[in-house]
């Protein structure tokens, strides 16, 4: 059964770096999501990009993220200088369309900023 | 607001007893829900939802759901619990004809089986 993957599983940056996570959607998908888990914390919503734009974010999701789809199998998250805050588990997500279908998720990337 | 919640941190049950995992929610419109579990170092894998018809939902390794609008409940169940059932298990929520993707998390509750 197709899986969404993502590298790396686990990255460790220092405070004001940039990081770019990296996730492969399930091939026939077209709607593709991040969120995030802090340790402890629940599950949230960052953004939703469906036909190369965004067409849902969270509050959590400010100038500092971006999203990118830059060919046609990878979809990327970029922090762009990054916080002690922004660690966390980040999970990305496919679905084959917005209504209906269930949103599959990655095995998710670590990312501990120090 | 739209919320999603799991009143129980964790849940302890011996294995071969019947387990309950508590979810309600809060959200617009008529709502779907899913059920999600997580294992460790794993990511979140799908166990069942509930958008429209029956309210008893079946799923994944013998898991189902029961969605009571009147309680605002999606409460996971399994008739005998296994010690591979261990995990942590996520209720999450969105607001029918919107986004999917958009979901509402639970914060999650720890699922301990005995043998």
């Amino acid at each position: 059964e197709p899986e969404v993957t993502q590298t790396p599983s686990h990255q460790v940056t220092q405070m004001g770096q940039e990081v770019i996570l990296r996730c492969v959607p399930i091939s026939n998908h077209l709607y593709f999501y991040w969120y995030r888990q802090i340790l402890g914390q629940k599950v949230e919503f960052l953004v939703s990009f469906y036909n190369n734009e965004i067409s849902e974010k969270s509050e959590i999701f400010d100038d500092q993220f971006s999203v990118e789809r830059p060919d046609g199998s990878n979809f990327t998250l970029k922090i762009r200088s990054t916080k002690l805050e922004d660690s966390a588990m980040y999970f990305c997500a496919s679905s084959r369309d917005s209504t209906g279908s269930v949103p599959s998720f990655g095995p998710g990337t670590r990312l501990t900023v120090t | 607001a739209q919320s999603v919640a799991q009143p129980e941190d964790q849940v302890n049950v011996a294995e071969g007893n019947p387990l309950t995992v508590k979810c309600t929610y809060s959200v617009s419109g008529n709502p779907y829900l899913f059920w999600y579990v997580q294992y460790p170092n794993r990511g979140l894998q799908f166990l069942l939802k509930y958008i429209t018809g029956d309210n008893l939902v079946k799923g994944s390794y013998g898991f189902e759901a029961e969605f009571n609008k009147s309680q605002t409940s999606f409460h996971l169940k399994k008739p005998s619990a296994l010690v591979s059932d261990s995990a942590l298990y996520f209720c999450a929520g969105g607001g029918y004809g919107g986004s999917q993707g958009n979901l509402i998390f639970g914060k999650g509750t720890k699922l301990s089986v005995k043998p």
